[in-house]
């Protein structure tokens, strides 16, 4: 079981670039949800999903892509990079809102992208 | 709005005192609060969680508090330790917007031996 796994681990990119970031679960969690952290600050939602086929956008959605063919996988695009997407990028997951089920999220290790 | 904020971004205790980390939310929907602490270079880690039913719940040396007439919670950690030196946020699940977890800002806790 290897929880929620992020890659790559480090990233740089030029100007314009366009790249996917990577993230599983193996946890057969429904929910699971892209973040991005900036110095200094807290986690702001990009993107979430609460199952396969179903993706909605969270607090800062501009500039990235989501899809979600399968409940494993979630991967975030980045359509043209700017140095303003320069972040750690976190995904998480969780089994989703049921009566007896955690609700708590479960993170990857995160990538840290740097745009030049 | 939706926001989930903290009162003090840092927080400097000595090893073996209690500490305490306070965040004030603003939805009155939230149902669902969680607790995570954040090490350097790592991911969010679950400490705690709570639900808007209740007003306290412990663990193994962490205790939440819920009060919702004011919309604060907060976490106590008793004889805290080097260990415990890390960012923490509270979160806070909007079932009425799909489920989404929301972060607040954030406090650091540095712990001194």
């Amino acid at each position: 079981n290897a929880g929620v796994t992020q890659t790559p681990k480090f990233q740089v990119l030029k100007t314009g670039q366009s790249m996917t970031l990577q993230c599983a679960q193996d946890m057969n969690h429904e929910y699971m949800s892209w973040y991005r952290q900036d110095p200094g600050m807290g986690l702001r939602l990009i993107h979430y999903s609460v199952g396969a086929g179903i993706t909605d956008q969270g607090e800062v959605p501009n500039g990235y892509n989501v899809s979600r063919s399968t409940t494993e996988d979630f991967p975030l695009r980045l359509l043209s990079a700017a140095p303003s997407q320069t972040s750690v990028y976190f995904c998480a997951s969780s089994y989703g809102a049921g009566v007896n089920y955690n609700y708590g999220y479960t993170f990857g290790s995160g990538t840290r992208l740097t745009v030049v | 709005g939706e926001s989930v904020g903290l009162h003090l971004p840092t927080l400097s205790v000595q090893e073996g005192d209690n500490s305490i980390i306070n965040c004030a939310y603003s939805n009155s929907a939230s149902d669902y609060f969680i607790w995570y602490k954040q090490e350097s270079g790592k991911g969010p880690q679950f400490i705690i969680d709570i639900r808007s039913n209740m007003d306290k719940r412990q663990g193994q040396r962490v205790t939440v508090l819920l009060n919702k007439t004011v919309k604060h919670l907060s976490l106590q950690i008793a004889a805290t330790q080097p260990g415990d030196s890390a960012v923490y946020f509270c979160a806070e699940i909007l079932y009425n917007q799909g489920g989404k977890l929301i972060f607040g800002q954030g406090t650091e806790l540095s712990v001194k031996p």
